[in-house]
């Protein structure tokens, strides 16, 4: 049992590539979340998935784009990459909203210079 | 903003000694849970008090909520070099938002 998979686990990319963040759930979970750790800063929400088919916009969505493809897999993409999304990004799934603890991927680590 | 700050934002003390963290978040909440996270890794939950508990036990840790404060706290009993860790608490909003927001998290050093 995999848990939540995430690849890549390291990225460098220049200032203004593409990439997608690829995230896996194998435990039929129906939320699905991105974050972003910066150093001081916690988790930051970017955006979130309550159920396959719906994504909505977290604390910091802005340079983000994401994809339920079904229910296993959730992606963030970032269309432009800026130094400022220097980070790392954390998935995140649970099986619902309520009194259920989320279960993280090990993160991914991208820099953009 | 963060709903959550927890406080302080690093702690270091002896092996055996009792370590206490704080969180205070901004909105109604229907419950708040505790996660660690051990160097840069995913974080991995620890304990959930609902908004209708006051305290939560297990094993070690002991958690208590004040909704009327909007504030929880983490205590670890006993603690070990291997508690070292960043300890996180997150809220889900009690609107039925499924945002799920985590606080600025505390730096917990054990020193053997």
């Amino acid at each position: 049992n995999a848990g939540v998979t995430q690849t890549p686990k390291f990225q460098v990319l220049k200032t203004g590539q593409s990439m997608t963040l690829q995230c896996a759930q194998d435990m039929n979970h129906n939320s699905m979340y991105w974050y972003r750790q910066d150093p001081g800063m916690g988790l930051r929400l970017i955006y979130y998935s309550a159920s396959e088919g719906t994504t909505d916009k977290g604390e910091v969505p802005n340079g983000y784009n994401v994809s339920r493809l079904n229910k296993r897999e959730f992606s963030l993409r970032l269309e432009s990459a800026a130094p400022s999304q220097t980070s790392v990004y954390f998935c995140a799934s649970r099986v619902s909203r309520l009194n259920t603890e989320a279960f993280f991927g090990q993160g991914t680590r991208l820099t953009v210079v | 903003s963060q709903q959550g700050e927890e406080d302080p934002q690093a702690l270091s003390i002896q092996e055996g000694e009792n370590a206490t963290m704080n969180c205070s978040y901004k909105t109604s909440i229907n419950n708040l849970q505790w996660y660690r996270q051990n160097s840069g890794r995913g974080l991995v939950h620890l304990i959930l008090i609902r908004s209708n508990e006051r305290e939560k036990h297990s094993g070690r840790l002991r958690v208590t909520l004040d909704t009327s404060k909007k504030s929880s706290s983490l205590l670890i009993t006993a603690s070990r070099a291997a508690d070292t860790a960043s300890y996180f608490c997150a809220t889900d909003g009690a609107s039925g938002t499924y945002k799920y927001i985590f606080g600025t998290g505390t730096r917990l050093k054990v020193l053997a």
